[in-house]
């Protein structure tokens, strides 16, 4: 059973804060790592990939990669109360699959 | 800006009737996707299709699933003989190449 764990939260921060957000995943081979972003009755939008270790920035987001501890995080500098929303971690399946395994999310607040 | 279109927005449907879903996806596009989000819950991965077949599909998408690209434009969801625990948040999504994908704003299915 592969598996993809987040902290529910909320993840409360005030805003200008940064927010960090982490992800296990069990299935060692896994290659992909993804963060999206849901706001509250809405669909997902993809705001990170990231495919080999350490860190990888765009704008105000940072993820980082530790496959040795199976571990992905995403930081988010200078908070804002925009950000609010929930955040999913999502794994590919090892083995060249696209099947992704998604984490429930954890719940982001930035409170002005 | 181009996006991925979803029909009906929500339907209420009675345990054992088909239901269909309707997609548009983004116009270049090639690869298109299914997946569901039972309320409270993960998202879960349905299906993928490239070229006019299944490239991959979960242990979710079994028989009573289907899906069709009837036309060049529409991307469809079947579900044959709805049960109670079908009840979810379908998102199509589309994409180029990769997992850029582009999600539609889902359509809210309710068995009763």
């Amino acid at each position: 059973q592969k598996e993809v764990e987040q902290n529910s939260g909320p993840l409360s921060v005030p805003e200008g804060a940064i927010a960090s957000l982490n992800c296990t995943y069990s299935d060692r081979g896994s290659q992909s790592f993804f963060w999206y972003r849901q706001y509250s009755g809405k669909s997902p939008e993809l705001i990170m990939s990231i495919y080999s270790n350490g860190d990888k920035e765009d704008g105000r987001f940072t993820a980082q990669l530790n496959k040795a501890s199976q571990y992905v995080s995403l930081l988010i500098r200078d908070s804002q109360p925009s950000d609010s929303a929930t955040y999913l971690c999502a794994v590919n399946h090892s083995g060249g699959s696209y099947i992704p395994t998604f984490g429930r999310g954890t719940s982001l607040i930035v409170h002005p | 800006e181009p996006e991925v279109t979803q029909t009906p927005s929500h339907q209420v449907t009675q345990m054992g009737q088909e239901v269909i879903l309707r997609c548009v996806p983004i116009s270049n596009h090639l690869y298109f996707y299914w997946y569901r989000q039972i309320l409270g819950q993960k998202v879960e991965f349905l299906v993928s299709f490239y070229n006019n077949e299944i490239s991959e599909k979960s242990e979710i998408f079994d028989d009573q699933f289907s899906v069709e690209r009837p036309d060049g434009s529409n991307f469809t969801l079947k579900i044959r003989s709805t049960k109670l625990e079908d009840s979810a948040m379908y998102f199509c999504a589309s994409s180029t190449a990769g997992r850029q994908e582009d999600f539609g704003e889902g359509s809210w299915l309710t068995v009763v």
